[in-house]
């Protein structure tokens, strides 16, 4: 069941933030996000595990809130770099046997 | 992480013919897994190839159109065969590292334009 990525696409300017959401209708045991730029393979950003703990680094940080089955993705102080396409992967059964089930993904465009 | 490589980059084949992709990584990996990205779309599972047994398909892929093989730890194959334009897309392979970290890494994928 794909999850459901909101906003579909955000115009930012340099320096501003961005919150990007990804929600299952099924229980998740974890979310992945990656950014993809055009011509590109995705990049791995960080993954969030069920009962784990908020990640982040850099400017660049994801939450995991398992009673509404829902991660967000939070970038602060946007640099022209972080423009691409943000894709959240989920596992619903854990264990790593398991490939992703991708949501549409969001469109972040960084304007100077 | 890992080092992920894929061979061809890019090919462009005509219709009814049949493609081979390679995926090599460089240390030994447990699972491994190939997906499809249609232009300008999300990443869509197609298979879960796990070293010495048959690979695991998903919903809508079928092993006779995209047979997959798993020599060792480090190489896969996915073969895309007797394709039609509708099988343009491009082809990644990723890899879990298999640290227990669940983190799942991609190969830089194939480009495929069937004409």
């Amino acid at each position: 069941q794909q999850p459901v990525q909101s906003p579909q696409a955000v115009i930012l300017r340099e320096g501003e933030d961005a919150v990007i959401n990804c929600s299952s209708s099924k229980a998740l045991y974890s979310v992945h996000w990656y950014r993809q730029k055009h011509g590109e393979a995705p990049v791995f950003l960080m993954i969030l595990l069920k009962g784990g703990e908020q990640k982040g680094h850099e400017k660049i940080s994801a939450s995991f809130n398992e009673k509404k089955q829902q991660s967000s993705l939070y970038l602060t102080a946007s640099q022209l770099s972080y423009s691409g396409t943000y894709f959240c992967g989920t596992d619903y059964s854990g264990g790593g046997a398991d490939g992703l089930t991708f949501g549409k993904g969001t469109h972040l465009i960084i304007q100077p | 992480s890992a080092v992920i490589s894929q061979k061809p980059s890019r090919d462009i084949c005509q219709r009814g013919t049949s493609l081979t992709i390679q995926c090599q990584v460089d240390s030994q990996v447990t699972m491994m897994f190939w997906y499809r990205q249609q232009p300008g779309q999300s990443l869509t599972l197609i298979a879960t190839a796990n070293q010495g047994s048959e690979a695991t398909y998903e919903s809508g892929f079928v092993i006779d159109k995209f047979p997959i093989s798993r020599p060792n730890l480090t190489f896969s194959t996915l073969t895309v065969s007797n394709m039609s334009p509708e099988d343009s897309s491009i082809y990644l392979c990723s890899v879990d590292v298999g640290t227990g970290s669940y983190e799942q890494y991609f190969g830089p994928g194939t480009r495929l334009t069937v004409t």
